[in-house]
């Protein structure tokens, strides 16, 4: 069985700073995949970024990047010159990359506050 | 480009009645599913949709709710003799077949239900 878990139920950070939202996981499966959503208030999830299993590099996308440690099994999501708009939910999910199922496991979330 | 669209946003209804929610998904893209997510919590997988047919359900899919995507097209949800414990927001979900970046799962704004 899958499972994620985020142990940062709140955070702050100051306008154009850096943050860093924990994520650790738990799988047997080899091949899996590991995504970040952010969920404003109104409710839509929306994909920010993705780490295959067997990726070299750790993945980034504009101001997001992923701290992937496979050791470890985290992945870390960073944020960069934080904006008011990154206010929301974030959540971590993965989910096994062979055929057969391709259902989302998702941690509990992070709410992170962007202070002026 | 539109993107997952679901309706109604909001649904209030007392506890007994049948309801139902409608899931559009991104044009093209063959998989649809759709999750459960109670306040406080990350959402849960309920089912999954490829083209018409139903591949995988959770055990959360008790024998009152019942999906169906006939046309590989849209997809609705129904839930008969709802009762307080399903109020949640019910996201949808689909991904194109076989892509890369682990199939992202891209989500609509979600329906909303109250069950009194």
């Amino acid at each position: 069985a899958q499972k994620i878990t985020q142990t940062q139920p709140g955070m702050f950070v100051q306008e154009k700073e850096a943050v860093t939202l924990d994520c650790t996981y738990d799988t047997s499966d080899p091949s899996y995949g590991l995504f970040w959503y952010k969920q404003p208030s109104s409710g839509e999830m929306i994909f920010l970024i993705y780490q295959g299993s067997y990726d070299q590099q750790n993945a980034t996308e504009g101001r997001y990047s992923l701290n992937f440690q496979k050791a470890r099994k985290s992945a870390n999501l960073v944020i960069s010159a934080s904006q008011l708009g990154d206010s929301a939910m974030y959540f971590c999910a993965m989910r096994y990359l062979g055929a057969g199922s391709y259902q989302l496991t998702f941690g509990k979330g992070t709410k992170l506050s962007v202070i002026p | 480009d539109t993107g997952v669209s679901q309706n109604p946003r909001h649904k209030i209804t007392k506890r007994g009645q049948n309801v139902t929610f409608r899931c559009d998904p991104i044009s093209e893209h063959n998989r649809l599913y759709w999750y459960r997510q109670t306040l406080g919590q990350g959402p849960e997988f309920l089912t999954y949709f490829q083209n018409e047919a139903q591949l995988e359900k959770s055990r959360l899919l008790s024998d009152r709710f019942s999906a169906e995507r006939p046309k590989g097209s849209f997809s609705t949800l129904e839930i008969q003799r709802t009762e307080q414990g399903d109020s949640a927001m019910y996201l949808c979900a689909s991904s194109p077949n076989g892509a890369g970046a682990g199939d992202t799962q891209y989500f609509g704004p979600g329906t909303r239900l109250t069950v009194l």
